[in-house]
């Protein structure tokens, strides 16, 4: 069975900084792009950021250029989202998923809040 | 990377189809087939309906099915059953370095 489980989510102040963990497992991670969709309280889905199987292509949405790093290890198959200037927009569920065509694989998200 | 335009709300009696369309332009969804499309009820994470436009993953019901005209994409539903209610998006994946993927802003559907 696949999953895709994220921890790491949390309250921050505004500033501040969080690392989101994504453990895959029940497919070869490591053959898949991976990706990190928010979607804040009340709103659509938004793509944030994709990484390569072997991380040499990364693309971020440009409301994150900057402040966000995604990364990956395949050895642990764990996806990250390093998060550092964080803005009260930035609070959102925070979802790693493949996105590839029928391999269309979700975790159930994480909620990251930017509160003072 | 604007997102894709999607209609707010859409609604239809049981037993109904609905049409939901997704509109881009001639450089993504004119120029791209990876059209998917979720549907997520309140509180649950997005299920895939459809992938490359019209395609069906297994354990989908086949009252729903999907197209492309131009810089258009739309999911139908026929068929229309009150557990449909949700709200439907639709995404576009690329390898383009320009964006990886885009979203449409959702499309709330309710089964009067």
């Amino acid at each position: 069975e696949v999953q895709l489980v994220e921890s790491g989510g949390g309250l921050v102040k505004p500033g501040g900084s969080l690392r989101l963990s994504c453990a895959a497992s029940g497919f070869t991670f490591s053959s898949y792009s991976m990706n990190w969709v928010r979607q804040a309280p009340g709103k659509g889905l938004e793509w944030v950021s994709s990484i390569s199987s072997s991380s040499s292509y990364i693309y971020y949405a440009d409301s994150v250029k900057g402040r966000f790093t995604i990364s990956r290890d395949n050895a642990k198959n764990s996806l990250y989202l390093q998060m550092n200037s964080l803005r009260a927009e930035d609070t959102a569920v925070y979802y790693c998923a493949s996105l590839k065509g029928m391999d269309d694989y979700w975790g159930q998200g994480t909620l990251v809040t930017v509160s003072s | 990377q604007s997102a894709l335009t999607q209609p707010p709300s859409v609604s239809g009696s049981p037993g109904q189809s609905v049409t939901i369309s997704c509109t881009g332009t001639s450089s993504d969804v004119g120029s791209y087939n990876r059209v998917s499309w979720y549907q997520q009820p309140p509180g649950t994470a997005p299920k895939l309906m459809i992938y490359e436009v019209s395609n069906r993953p297994s354990g989908v019901p086949d009252r729903f099915s999907g197209s492309k005209s131009g810089n258009t994409a739309s999911l139908t539903i026929s068929g229309l059953q009150a557990e449909d209610e949700a709200d439907y998006y639709c995404s576009l994946y690329t390898s383009s370095s320009t964006f990886g993927v885009v979203f449409g802003g959702g499309t709330k559907l309710t089964v009067l």
